[in-house]
């Protein structure tokens, strides 16, 4: 069965700066996909980027990318210029793409994140 | 708008009441789900509805059960609620295709006194 651990219970980071949110995965698989959702206070989840892993470049969003290693099934978040708005609980989020699969995401632990002014 | 939308966002009951959560998506997705987040914050999957058929049922207590009255729909109800029943369920849709990101509804916080 797939697994996704996220080892960062907290973690903080200065206003403008950047920060990296840390992902790894388990899987026997070669096709999937992979995600990092956005838990502000409001309890929404938000999407903030995906990442096919038959593609070798790693995916970018505005201020948000990814560091995706397929050998290590690593995949971390970078926050860059962060933001207030960017405090958040972001979970890591994993996505067979087997045939028959069910669809459903498995989900790391969450980190959160708080921005400091 | 265009979204997925869940009723009523809190819900607070007593134990062994029976309640209803309910789910519906305009967004023309024909794979439909139920999350469970802790009080750790953990989510986990409950139930998936794919075309109204149910693809997912994950060690879930018979006391909970979905009902897809159509795609764009999915309900939860739940019989003799106790006190482990207190957590915020997530309904979200998507497309069938693995690449089709989970959109969810703002979730629905269930208090059980």
């Amino acid at each position: 069965a797939q697994t996704v651990t996220q080892s960062q219970p907290e973690m903080s980071v200065q206003e403008a700066e950047t920060v990296t949110l840390s992902c790894t995965y388990d899987t026997s698989e070669s096709d999937y996909y992979l995600f990092w959702y956005k838990q502000p206070p409001s309890r929404q989840m938000i999407l903030v980027i995906r990442q096919e892993a038959y593609k070798q470049q790693n995916a970018t969003e505005n201020r948000f990318s990814v560091n995706f290693q397929k050998a290590a099934k690593s995949f971390s978040l970078k926050i860059s210029d962060s933001q207030l708005g960017d405090a958040a609980m972001y979970f890591c989020a994993y996505r067979s793409d087997h045939s028959g699969n069910t669809g459903k995401l498995i989900f790391g632990q969450g980190t959160t994140l708080q921005v400091k002014p | 708008d265009t979204a997925v939308s869940q009723t009523p966002k809190y819900l607070v009951t007593q134990m062994g009441n029976d309640k209803s959560i309910k789910c519906e998506q305009n967004l023309g997705h024909d794979t439909m789900y139920w999350y469970k987040q802790d009080s750790k914050k953990f989510l986990k999957i409950m139930f998936s509805y794919n075309n109204k058929e149910l693809i997912i049922n994950e060690t879930v207590p018979n006391r909970f059960s979905p009902k897809s009255p159509d795609k764009a729909h999915l309900n939860l109800h739940i019989n003799s609620l106790e006190l482990g029943d207190s957590a915020v369920y997530f309904c979200a849709s998507s497309q069938t295709r693995a690449n089709s990101p989970l959109h969810f509804g703002n979730g629905t916080r269930l208090t059980v006194t």
